[in-house]
């Protein structure tokens, strides 16, 4: 039973266009979501998170949106960038709880 | 600052042997968890700590034992190795409260043969 869906495995971009990578989930108790950005051979790293009371958080040329009603979340990168290039990974987390649950992952290529 | 080390970078091992994935942290975290990435599956959690001398089991923890002795070590131990535990391992530390961000290391290439 997967509570964290990344249904697109990959995306291919332009550099300079925007980049949306999607997520949704099915658990209603979930209370926090992250995004973490890993490249190959290497661990993956946090990039941006959002708490349920809120319906977008931005930090620089990323922000991520969620829907709660939809249980859906995206992450918006802009301008997009040749060094954006990864594996992203969408999280999420029940308050209270310290058992964190991945998404499958979706490969971004940006194209220079 | 060294953050989350894992050893060793990579490991083959033929099926029934033994061994433990090192891990280690110089943040000071209470928190320490063990995941498995597979293709197409994801991160899964393996085993997670909330401080030295707990231990709680994650989504997939059946074939891995644990322990924390110190706030710094979190080992993960394969009694039996089999070839369904070909993955990459990744060892990650957090501080505070449920919803801080996980510090990973840069992972544990394991092959069981």
């Amino acid at each position: 039973d997967q509570q964290v869906k990344q249904n697109s495995p990959s995306l291919s971009v332009q550099e300079g266009r925007i980049s949306i990578l999607n997520c949704d989930y099915t658990n209603s108790m979930f209370d926090y979501f992250l995004w973490y950005k890993k490249y190959p051979a290497e661990g993956p790293t946090f990039l941006i998170s959002i708490s349920s009371i809120k319906d977008k958080n931005e930090d620089g040329r990323f922000t991520v949106f969620l829907n709660k009603s939809a249980k859906h979340l995206s992450l918006h990168i802009v301008p997009s960038q040749p060094g954006d290039s990864a594996v992203y990974f969408c999280a999420a987390i029940q308050g209270g709880s310290e058992k964190l649950v991945f998404g499958k992952g979706m490969k971004l290529t940006v194209n220079p | 600052n060294a953050g989350v080390t894992q050893t060793p970078k990579f490991q083959v091992l033929k099926t029934g042997q033994s061994m433990t994935l090192q891990c280690a942290q110089d943040m000071n975290h209470e928190y320490m968890s063990w995941y498995r990435q597979d293709p197409g599956m994801g991160l899964r959690l393996i085993h997670y700590s909330v401080g030295a001398g707990i231990t709680d089991q994650g989504e997939v923890p059946n074939g891995y034992n644990v322990s924390r002795s110190t706030t710094e070590d979190f080992p993960l131990r394969l009694l039996s190795a089999a070839p369904s535990q070909t993955s990459v391992y990744f060892c990650a530390s957090k501080d505070g409260g449920w919803h801080e961000k996980l510090f990973f290391g840069s992972g544990t290439q394991l092959s069981v043969l």
